[in-house]
């Protein structure tokens, strides 16, 4: 079976750029989650959607991210303007949660994209 | 701070030798889970522990876990070269929602 797809696996752009990460999760996981990783802050949960809705974006940084789930098969993250800061690898997780809290099951990750705002 | 802690952040063994990494957590947990992830790849899921488990083994891997201490341990034993990568614990607030946070990892090298 196919894992987590998410492109590009690599983006480099200038300030203020609009930058679209996508995401393609595992087939039947009802659990898709967005996290950054830096050296400085570890691995941090930015959002995550059940059923395409999204339950919690308390960790999205600015206004100037946003994600989008428009169907079971397919998110999106986006950062507009992007800036330096925001520089860092950003993964794409699912989970299937078998009627359980979806922290009682292993997330599935891609591998990634990372990004580099000039 | 971050729920789970690992702990050391660095290991370098020889192959053969067992690894072992400890992780500290905070609050209240329904289960933690351990992950491995290689340079440039995500996160791989290895093993979850539930709060009412003591102890659980996945071929060479055996995880302890400690709900009084709020502390879980990850052994590998007979390490490999292959066995090089980042492992994180992710614990599973019960007072925040069960959000699943990660801790900053302990990267271990095994030498050949």
């Amino acid at each position: 079976d196919a894992g987590v797809i998410q492109s590009p696996r690599h983006e480099v752009t200038e300030m203020g750029q609009e930058v679209t990460l996508r995401c393609k999760p595992i087939s039947g996981h009802d659990y898709l989650f967005w996290y950054r990783q830096t050296m400085m802050r570890g691995l941090e949960l930015l959002i995550y959607f059940n059923n395409n809705v999204p339950i919690d974006d308390s960790g999205m940084p600015e206004d100037r991210f946003s994600a989008k789930m428009p169907n079971a098969s397919f998110s999106t993250l986006k950062i507009q303007p992007s800036e330096p800061r925001d520089s860092a690898v950003y993964f794409c997780a699912s989970s299937q949660s078998r009627g359980q809290i979806y922290s009682n099951q292993p997330q599935h990750f891609g591998d990634g994209t990372r990004l580099s705002i000039l | 701070s971050q729920q789970g802690e690992e702990d050391p952040q660095a290991l370098s063994i020889q192959e053969g030798e067992n690894a072992t990494m400890n992780c500290s957590y905070k609050t209240s947990i329904n289960n933690l889970q351990w992950y491995r992830q290689n340079s440039g790849r995500g996160l791989v899921h290895l093993i979850l522990i539930r709060s009412n488990e003591r102890e659980k083994h996945s071929g060479r891997l055996r995880v302890t876990l400690d709900t009084s201490k709020k502390s879980s341990s990850l052994l590998i034993t007979a390490s490999r070269a292959a066995d090089t990568a980042s492992y994180f614990c992710a614990t599973d607030d019960y007072n925040a929602g069960n959000m699943l946070t990660f801790g900053g990892g302990t990267r271990l090298m095994v030498k050949p």
